[in-house]
């Protein structure tokens, strides 16, 4: 069955260097991703999203990239900070569902 | 702008106990609406979704019920919980005008905890 799976369950990287979040989609059909932020003890936030007809997009400090040959998604965060500090998800969704298929996340770490 | 409020924030009920979990939407009229469930470390499980009024979609066989009884009301309920229904519950909205109804936006949640 179609899943979104992330490679790495917890990044951690040191303050002002450039952070990647990777996750692998299964549903070569999926045509919509986004990117949510989690921070403990809330509901996910919106960051970025990206469709499948394009295979970069930016937003501030955040860029997402799309390989649809490998079936790869990625988010970029450019000068992490210690408030960039959260559980990050990928999600799919494609032909104009209504509902997004998440990730398990990954949890990324910036350190002083 | 718009706007979703959920209530409580933490609850602790004991097993089989009655939930009632309630979910509110501001600003925009015949939003999608959605219940997920995280458990602790997890990712998001979609309940329920629903497109309109006492329009409920289930995802999941579970212990739990939702209802809409209101355009922008979302209910989640259960009428005799289970250790196994603790976990952080979401409700979100999604605007169906746009053409992109995939983006949800979600409340801040509410954690269960189930003795």
């Amino acid at each position: 069955g179609e899943s979104v799976g992330l490679h790495l369950p917890t990044l951690s990287v040191q303050e002002g260097d450039n952070s990647i979040i990777n996750c692998a989609y299964s549903n070569s059909a999926s045509d919509y991703f986004i990117w949510y932020k989690q921070e403990s003890g809330k509901g996910p936030q919106f960051i970025i999203d990206i469709r499948s007809n394009m295979d970069k997009r930016q937003g501030q400090r955040v860029t997402v990239l799309l390989n649809k040959t490998v079936k790869h998604l990625s988010l970029q965060i450019a000068a992490t900070q210690p408030g960039d500090s959260a559980v990050y998800f990928c999600a799919e969704t494609y032909r104009n569902t209504d509902k997004l298929i998440f990730g398990t996340g990954t949890r990324l770490q910036v350190f002083p | 702008s718009q706007t979703i409020h959920q209530w409580p924030a933490t609850l602790v009920q004991p097993v089989g106990s009655p939930l009632s979990l309630e979910c509110t939407v501001e600003g925009t009229s015949n939003p999608n609406l959605y219940w997920y469930r995280q458990a602790a470390g997890r990712g998001l499980q979609l309940l329920f979704y629903s497109v309109g009024i006492g329009q409920i979609s289930s995802e999941v066989p579970q212990n739990l019920s939702a209802s809409r009884p209101q355009d922008r009301q979302f209910i989640l309920s259960s009428k005799k919980l289970l250790l196994s229904d603790s976990g952080f519950y979401l409700c979100a909205w999604s605007n169906p005008h746009t053409g992109a109804n995939e983006k949800l936006f979600f409340g801040s949640g509410t954690q269960l905890s189930v003795l």
